[in-house]
């Protein structure tokens, strides 16, 4: 069965450090997997997503994330860490169907 | 473009009321799904579409009932509220497999 583990419910870091959101998933075909953001209050906007092309993968707001098949592993990071990335960030790995399926997610502190 | 709307963005009902969420997309994506988002859950998929005249049960479908009538529209319907339905509803909609999912701005539902 297919699923995502997003290690920590809450990630704390100071403004300016590197962050890195952890994602594993496990899938039984070639993974389509996604990084997705939650702002308090709104919908989650797609941050960028890895289909089978280049392993390292460019999203929005200075976030990238490296598809690592060895590890089944889809970390997210940003080199210096903004006040305004404060948020929750979704993995999720797509499903046969289509769908996705999602991880528990993890809240962003960003300290001044 | 407007993406994906979602009306109306608040509702409080009482236990056995009924009513439904519309979620409306002009970007002629063929794929449509409404998630709850619970905390500490993640989202999980109630309902979904791959295209017009086509639907079929997510993860937690019990209570809910769906329709795709058209390309654009996606509405739920809550049959008799519970207040385990209490949640915030979000509907999104993808162009295919190796696309992500443009979420609407949410329904923050309350069954008192």
């Amino acid at each position: 069965a297919q699923s995502v583990t997003q290690l920590g419910s809450h990630v704390s870091v100071s403004e300016g450090a590197l962050v890195l959101l952890r994602c594993n998933y496990s899938s039984s075909v070639p993974p389509y997997l996604f990084w997705y953001v939650q702002y308090p209050n709104q919908g989650l906007q797609l941050l960028l997503k890895y289909t089978s092309a280049a392993t390292l993968v460019k999203g929005i707001n200075g976030f990238e994330a490296e598809f690592k098949k060895s590890e089944t592993s889809f970390h997210l990071t940003k080199p210096s860490a903004h006040m305004s990335d404060a948020a929750e960030y979704f993995c999720a790995v797509r499903r046969r169907n289509y769908q996705l399926i999602w991880g528990a997610g993890t809240k962003l502190i960003i300290k001044p | 473009n407007a993406g994906v709307t979602q009306t109306p963005k608040f509702q409080v009902l009482k236990t056995g009321q009924s009513m439904t969420l519309q979620c409306a997309q002009d970007m002629n994506h063929e794929y449509m799904s409404w998630y709850r988002q619970d905390p500490g859950m993640g989202l999980r998929l109630i309902h979904y579409s791959v295209g017009a005249g086509i639907t079929d049960q997510g993860e937690v479908p019990n209570g809910y009932n769906v329709s795709r009538s058209t390309t654009e529209d996606f509405p739920l319907r809550l049959l008799s509220a519970a207040p385990s339905q209490t949640s915030v509803y979000f509907c999104a909609s993808s162009a295919g497999q190796g696309f992500g999912y443009t979420f609407g701005s949410g329904t923050r539902l309350t069954v008192v």
